[in-house]
């Protein structure tokens, strides 16, 4: 079993509607999880962080935690072709270590 | 400008060379991280630096020699290179429990 897991996809989203990408993970003390998207032939950047249980918002952006499910993760409200991309989970396991073991990612295309 | 760089962008090489990729970031940040990408995969830790002088291996660190003698310098040397080498390489920073910044990658090929 991978340490984390993502549907590699493709997921495909018809405009305006609500992406919903998810990562499951396997040690339990993992303390922090991240979403980085990564455009094609472009390096990775962090769009969410969340570090307890329950949801966070970020514009169109809300990333979902539940460590007693081991399951994070993130949706896109009001998708826009410019969401197309791939999407990287990344999860560290605990205070004080820098270490980030990333899920192979999930191809989303948002379809105008 | 600050941030992080890499180079080369891109390289060819053959079988058995030699092979180092710069990384070079403006942030001050005491940790640096080497990635390599391949589909299937995501992002696999190479090795990582926690400061100058200060490095450790991650989860694919066969073939791989890593250095830090300043803090905003990590290059990553292929010994002899092979072609399950092939891949891209990505170099980021960051501080404790901060965010990785990454930088633009390096796309190899071994022929």
């Amino acid at each position: 079993q991978k340490e984390v897991e993502q549907n590699s996809g493709p997921l495909s989203v018809p405009e305006g509607a609500i992406a919903s990408l998810n990562c499951t993970y396997s040690d339990r003390v993992s303390q922090s999880f991240f979403w980085y998207r990564q455009y094609s032939g472009k390096s990775p950047e962090l769009i969410m962080s969340i570090y307890s249980n329950g949801d966070k918002e970020d514009g169109r952006f809300t990333a979902q935690l539940n460590k007693a499910s081991q399951y994070v993760s993130l949706l896109i409200r009001d998708s826009q072709p410019s969401d197309s991309a791939t999407y990287l989970c990344a999860v560290r396991r605990n205070q004080g270590a820098q270490k980030l073991v990333f899920g192979q990612g999930t191809r989303l295309t948002i379809n105008p | 400008d600050a941030g992080i760089t890499q180079s080369p962008r891109y390289k060819i090489t053959e079988t058995g060379r030699q092979v180092t990729l710069m990384c070079h970031q403006t942030w001050s940040h005491s940790y640096m991280f080497w990635y390599r990408q391949d589909l299937g995969h995501g992002l696999r830790l190479i090795y990582y630096s926690a400061a100058a002088d200060i490095t450790d291996k991650g989860e694919v660190s066969d073939g791989y020699v890593v250095s830090r003698s300043k803090t905003e310098n990590f290059p990553l040397t292929l010994e002899s290179a092979t072609r399950s080498q092939t891949s891209v390489y990505f170099c980021a920073s960051s501080e404790l429990e901060e965010t990785q910044y990454f930088g633009p990658g390096t796309r190899l090929l071994v022929l």
